[in-house]
């Protein structure tokens, strides 16, 4: 089955380290997001990717950094910068929006914490 | 950027008795694609139900109906026959048919299903 892959499940980062999370779909979706969550929050959008080695700031994107060297993986980094990391993170993907009323597809998240 | 809002941070219901959630957005466009997400507490992102607007007749998917008013900008979920399972996060989703493959989400409505 297609889907969406998020790693880890839990991640701890010390002070001054930088993390990444990992995010694979094998949905063929071109479309690619990072959001954050926090406790009884909505969603924030980090960065987002319409297609390979191009993407975009969200409303949230300081602190984060993004690659996307191949249309499956869409991997985040929350550097030292970031200086409030401790949250619920999802990775989404999707079809462009010519393609109708296709949804985002959602990993099951990484939650972040601080040492 | 488009608006959502959603209203009510928190709702309960009995079981077997019937909600709506509600929603509204804020754009100009005349195209675009709508979407209610629910979140379990195992964080899972559900697609619910989606609506295209320029379709006139509203959604349903069994026990879930939507209310669109398209001259209003609301979009509300209506839980019909609610069961312990339907207890989650609810958000609503706005998506342009025609800029940009951003998704923008309400801040959520937690729904309390009382046996």
């Amino acid at each position: 089955d297609g889907g969406i892959t998020q790693s880890p499940k839990y991640l701890f980062r010390k002070e001054g380290q930088n993390v990444t999370l990992s995010c694979e779909q094998n949905l063929n979706h071109d479309a690619m997001y990072w959001y954050r969550q926090d406790p009884g929050q909505g969603l924030r959008l980090i960065y987002y990717s319409q297609i390979v080695n191009d993407f975009q700031k969200g409303d949230i994107a300081e602190g984060y950094s993004v690659s996307r060297e191949k249309k499956e993986s869409f991997p985040l980094t929350v550097t030292s910068a970031q200086k409030n990391p401790t949250a619920f993170y999802l990775c989404a993907s999707s079809l462009p929006r010519d393609r109708g009323n296709q949804p985002q597809h959602f990993g099951d998240g990484t939650r972040l914490s601080i040492l | 950027a488009q608006t959502v809002t959603q209203s009510q941070p928190e709702m309960s219901v009995q079981e077997a008795e019937t909600v709506t959630l509600s929603c509204t957005y804020d754009t100009s466009e005349s195209d675009y694609y709508l979407f209610w997400y629910k979140q379990p507490p195992s964080r899972q992102m559900i697609l619910v139900i989606r609506q295209e607007a320029y379709k006139q007749q509203n959604a349903t998917e069994n026990r879930f109906s939507v209310n669109f008013q398209k001259a209003a900008k609301s979009f509300s979920l209506k839980i019909s026959d609610s069961q312990l399972g339907d207890a989650a996060m609810y958000f609503c989703a706005y998506r342009s048919a025609w800029t940009g493959n951003q998704f923008y989400f309400g801040t959520g409505t937690s729904l309390t299903v009382i046996p």
